[in-house]
This record gives C-alpha cells, sequence and structure tokens, in this order.
C-alpha cells in the first residue's frame, strides 16, 4: 500500500531555531504539495512542484520558508528562523501530475510547535 | 475567481441517522470536484470525486455526493452513518490550468451513539 510518509511526526523548538520537514511521496508521483493546516487559517498551500520544480510558492513567507526537492523522492520544507505563529499541522502531499483531476495523497503531517 | 463553501462548520447527528454534508462551488466552466475526508490527527483521504459524465458519485465508505449544477452544489451523502464516520470533510475544486485543489473550510462530523 503505497503512501507518503513524513518525518518527523511531531516537532517542539523554541523560536529562532531551524525547523526540517521531510516528506517522501509516493513512487511514480511527480507532483508534490506543501499545505499547512491552521484552527485559524484552514487548509492553506504553501508550495508545490512538478518533476522537482518549484511552480507556485506564492503562499509561502518568502524571508523565513523555503522548500526544495533535492532528488524525486524527498521533499523538504524548512522554517529559519521559526517563529510561535508558524506553529501548525504541514501536510505533504503528492500526486501523478494530471492537472485539475488528479487526485492528491496526503501524508499523516507534521505537528510544529514554536514556543 | 474560483472558490468553494462550505456552510456548515459542524454537523451533529445519531449513529444510523442519515447524513448530507453541503457544498456550493464558484467556477466558470465544468468543474473537477472533490471530497476529502480527515480523522483525527491523520491526513487528508479522498472519498470521491467528480470530473463528467453521471451526476451520482460512488465513493468509498458507503459515501455517495451528487453534482446540481443549477444548484452550484456537490453535497456528500450517507444513508446511514457510523461512528466511525466522526471526522473532518473537506470539499474541493480543482484549480484552472493548474494541479491545484482550492479547499472549503471544512465541516466537523460529531456522530452520537
Amino acid at each position: 500500500d503505497a503512501r507518503v510518509t513524513q518525518t518527523p511526526r511531531h516537532k517542539v523548538t523554541e523560536m529562532g531555531q531551524e525547523v526540517t520537514m521531510r516528506c517522501q511521496p509516493i513512487l511514480g508521483h511527480n507532483t508534490v504539495f506543501w499545505y499547512r493546516q491552521t484552527m485559524m487559517q484552514g487548509l492553506e498551500l504553501l508550495a508545490y512542484f512538478r518533476n522537482r520544480a518549484p511552480l507556485d510558492d506564492s503562499g509561502m513567507p518568502k524571508d523565513r520558508f523555503s522548500a526544495e526537492m533535492p532528488d524525486a523522492t524527498l521533499a523538504t520544507l524548512k522554517i529559519q528562523p521559526s517563529e510561535p505563529r508558524d506553529s501548525a499541522v504541514y501536510f505533504c502531499a503528492s500526486g501523478q501530475g494530471q492537472g485539475m483531476a488528479d487526485t492528491q495523497y496526503f501524508g499523516p503531517g507534521t505537528r510544529l510547535t514554536v514556543l | 475567481a474560483q472558490s468553494v463553501t462550505q456552510p456548515d462548520i459542524h454537523i451533529t447527528v445519531s449513529e444510523g441517522a442519515s447524513l448530507e454534508l453541503r457544498c456550493n462551488y464558484s467556477y466558470g466552466a465544468t468543474p473537477y470536484l472533490f471530497w476529502y475526508v480527515q480523522s483525527p490527527g491523520q491526513g487528508l483521504q479522498l472519498l470521491l470525486k467528480y470530473f463528467s459524465g453521471d451526476t451520482l458519485v460512488q465513493g468509498i465508505k458507503g459515501f455517495e455526493a451528487e453534482f446540481k449544477r443549477s444548484q452550484s452544489s456537490f453535497n456528500l451523502r450517507k444513508p446511514s452513518v457510523h461512528w466511525s464516520d466522526a471526522a473532518e470533510y473537506f470539499c474541493a475544486v480543482g484549480a484552472r490550468n493548474t494541479d491545484k485543489l482550492i479547499f472549503g473550510t471544512g465541516t466537523r462530523l460529531q456522530v452520537f451513539p
């Protein structure tokens, strides 16, 4: 049963520290999405990639967030420096690049708490 | 602009009762519509999707949804709810010419025994 995996599942850190979240998309999927979920804002798209190239990162605060795909099996989302307002659940999802018709497969999320 | 509205933030039903979760969309052409479910502490899982053809779509876990173009709606239904259906439900529309999904704000379903 192919699944999207995310590590770590939980992360507690102090303000100002760097946070790196990792995602392994389903093998063969060529699109990767990063979402942030909070009670106040709901589910927000931060960035997404196709064939490892960033297509849209308009939802991401550029001054502290960065997203990369070092290879087809790994996507990373970094926050440096982290702030308490970054506390949220961060989801990665992958898809087969079928455009509007595509199904996105979500990972279990990383719950980030910034103190 | 494309958008999705889920008017009900929270719904409570008794186990065995029928369920209908509302979803309205704004889209200038034939939409690609999705329902996802999020169980506590989990990621989102696709329940069903509609692209074209039969306007009544069957999904997993006994759910179905009906696309009504005249009402710009894609409501999710289940004839008899089980306690394990307690979760948050998200309606989404595929954004034109991209891989992106536009999600609604979600409806939290609570099921009483």
